[in-house]
């Protein structure tokens, strides 16, 4: 499967932890997405690459949360001092100009 | 700013019944429209975009700028279509962002 690949699929924390998310893009795509989705939501988006440069954070990036894409390839997301209200599916997307998001499969949070 | 509602959050029909999924937007400038689809247990993928003015698997969506709408529509549902639909628009253009805002998603139930 060429397709966007994200990594761990699940992931269950302590709050008050840190967690480290990982997403491998599609590798012709210079665009990297990361979304989050809670149940009954549609994806709320969070930020946004272009290649290395991080173009765009949304309000619901609080302080905790960070995400680097330091080659312009793979890229990570960080949340540290986990709380209750992080748990939810963190999906991933990629795209070239002009094309369409390809989402991977997410990788679901629990804060216990 | 951009959005997208989604009046509706479950439609149930029997096989073989049209459907229509509705879906309205608000959106300053030129917009691009679409709509993705998530089959259980299955990633987010694209289904439809208003450019390419495609019929997918017997689906087809007309943008109408009037009534600011881009309701997704089959004359015969399957029960292979039964998924989770979302529609979601993006700005176009030099000055757009490249982010894709979501609505909140409808479940699409066929029933044999």
């Amino acid at each position: 499967d060429t397709g966007v690949s994200q990594n761990p699929r699940h992931k269950i924390t302590k709050r008050g932890q840190n967690v480290t998310f990982r997403c491998d893009p599609i590798s012709e795509h210079n665009r990297l997405y990361w979304y989050r989705q809670t149940l009954g939501q549609g994806p709320e988006f969070l930020t946004y690459f272009q290649n290395e440069a991080q173009l765009e954070k949304s309000r619901l990036l609080s302080d905790r949360f960070s995400a680097e894409r330091p080659k312009g390839s793979f890229s990570t997301l960080e949340i540290q001092r986990t709380e209750q209200g992080d748990s939810a599916m963190y999906l991933c997307a990629s795209s070239s100009q002009g094309s369409p998001l390809h989402f991977g499969n997410g990788t679901r949070l629990t804060v216990t | 700013a951009q959005r997208v509602t989604q009046p509706e959050k479950l439609l149930s029909v029997f096989k073989g019944a049209p459907v229509e999924l509705k879906c309205n937007y608000s959106y300053s400038g030129s917009p691009e429209l679409f709509w993705y689809v998530q089959y259980s247990r299955q990633r987010l993928q694209l289904l439809l975009r208003h450019i390419s003015r495609e019929s997918i698997k017997g689906f087809t969506a007309d943008l109408n700028k009037g009534e600011t709408s881009f309701h997704l529509k089959k004359p015969f549902a399957q029960e292979e279509d039964s998924a989770m639909y979302y529609c979601a628009i993006k700005g176009v253009g030099s000055g757009a962002n490249s982010k894709l805002t979501f609505g909140k998603g409808i479940t699409l139930s066929v029933r044999p």
